[in-house]
């Protein structure tokens, strides 16, 4: 079993949609849980990071994080098709950032 | 340019011959990272440097693969006798006490654009 599970999609949603992207994780011991978005060809841009549980918004995305249930999620609210891309969860123990371990990416489309 | 370079982007290469690739970290970071990514999976963690120092390794890397950072600045990957598993996009972080204004945690990991590596 992974130490992060993240659901590969495809995702395709209409734009204006609100989209839900999830992980779950096994390691109890993660406590920085973060978002990066990957362009086709280029590498992850970081999106949000969540420092234990609870919720973090920014603009139109939203981050959840649920230690009790190992589970994190990202909301895109009024979707975009400049929103197309795979999203990575990642998450560490450490603050140090070398141990950060990523999910395989959800591929998301967003139709005009 | 307040962002992580990496050169070259794109690399072909025949089965066998030695690659090098460098990355160039944001000024301000003194950890750096390498990470390999193949198509459908996330970044996998390759070695860690803390300035100079190489601090980790990961037991993906193999006795072909060599990384450094001599002067704590850039670092150099190197991939002696290529093989087709190889091929991945190659990917590097910098993190550091001074992150970017409106970034994470003070060690939150700034990628460069990668070098996709292709081995024939």
């Amino acid at each position: 079993q992974k130490e992060v599970e993240q659901d590969p999609g495809p995702l395709s949603v209409p734009e204006g949609a609100i989209v839900s992207l999830n992980c779950t994780y096994s390691n109890s011991a993660f406590q920085y849980f973060m978002w990066y978005r990957q362009y086709s060809r280029k590498g992850p841009e970081l999106l949000m990071y969540t420092y234990s549980s609870g919720n973090k918004e920014d603009g139109r995305f939203t981050a959840q994080v649920d230690k009790s249930s190992k589970y994190i999620s990202l909301f895109i609210r009024d979707s975009q098709p400049s929103d197309s891309a795979t999203y990575l969860c990642a998450m560490s123990a450490h603050t140090g950032g070398f141990k950060t371990i990523f999910g395989a990416g959800t591929r998301l489309f967003v139709k005009a | 340019d307040t962002g992580v370079s990496q050169n070259p982007r794109h690399k072909i290469t025949k089965r066998g011959q030695n690659v090098t690739f460098r990355c160039d970290p944001i000024s301000e970071h003194n950890r750096l990272y390498w990470y390999r990514q193949t198509l459908g999976q996330g970044p996998e963690f390759l070695t860690y440097f803390q300035n100079e120092a190489q601090l980790e390794k990961s037991r993906l890397l193999s006795d072909r693969f060599s990384a450094e950072r001599p002067k704590g600045s850039f670092s150099t990957l190197e991939i002696q006798r290529t093989e087709q598993g190889d091929s991945a996009m190659y990917l590097c972080a910098s993190s550091g006490r001074t992150g970017l204004a409106g970034g994470g945690p003070t060690d939150t990991q700034y990628f460069g654009p990668g070098t996709r590596l292709t081995v024939l």
